[in-house]
């Protein structure tokens, strides 16, 4: 089993629907989660960062931690064809910074 | 501010032939990682500076792999000889610090023939 699973996708919604992505991870230990949107032939560029359990909200994107369930999502609303990227999560234990990347889901929002 | 710079862009090599990637972290950033990414994968961690310092290298395949960071800003990865198994994107990132945000450059995609 590794460390992090991401449903790899692809994942295609409609212009303007709410899309959720998810991760699944093992470690108990991790503490911080981020989002990273990476486009095709990009670098990764971080979204969310967010420490421990609880809701973060930033425009149309909100991050969920659900440390009891090691379970994490990034919802975004009202998307757009400009959103169709690789979505990574991507997480650390307390004061350390070798982050583990999930795989990644692809989503394609359609216009 | 310019952000994380990464060259060359693109790099295609016959098998058994050295190459070095270079990183240029954003101003002020005293961490600098060195990330492997295969196509469908996350990025996986190859070294971690802290200034000068390699704090974390164990991912790092330290037979054909080497990396410096001289001065505590530029940064480069080589790669001697290369293998068809290398085949990647290689991208540098920066942070401030620990636990602070981590940045990513465009990345080196490597091909080898």
């Amino acid at each position: 089993q590794k460390e992090v699973e991401q449903d790899p996708g692809p994942l295609s919604v409609p212009e303007g629907a709410i899309v959720s992505l998810n991760c699944t991870y093992s470690n108990s230990a991790f503490q911080y989660f981020m989002w990273y949107r990476q486009y095709s032939r990009k670098g990764p560029e971080l979204l969310m960062y967010t420490y421990s359990s609880g809701n973060k909200e930033d425009g149309r994107f909100t991050a969920q931690v659900d440390k009891s369930s090691k379970y994490i999502s990034l919802f975004i609303r009202d998307s757009q064809p400009s959103d169709s990227a690789t979505y990574l999560c991507a997480m650390s234990a307390l004061g350390g910074q070798n982050f583990v990347f999930g795989p990644g889901t692809r989503l394609s929002v359609l216009p | 501010e310019a952000g994380v710079v990464q060259s060359p862009r693109y790099k295609i090599i016959e098998k058994k032939q050295p190459v070095a990637f270079w990183c240029n972290p954003i101003s002020g950033h005293n961490t600098l990682y060195w990330y492997l990414q295969n196509l469908g994968q996350g990025p996986e961690l190859l070294i971690r500076y802290e200034n000068e310092e390699a704090v974390d290298d164990s991912q790092l395949p330290k037979d054909r792999f080497s990396a410096e960071r001289l001065k505590g800003v530029d940064s480069t990865l080589k790669i001697q000889p290369a293998e068809l198994g290398d085949s990647a994107v290689y991208l540098c990132a920066s942070s401030l610090g620990r636990d602070r945000d981590v940045f990513f450059g465009q990345g080196t995609r490597l091909t080898v023939v």
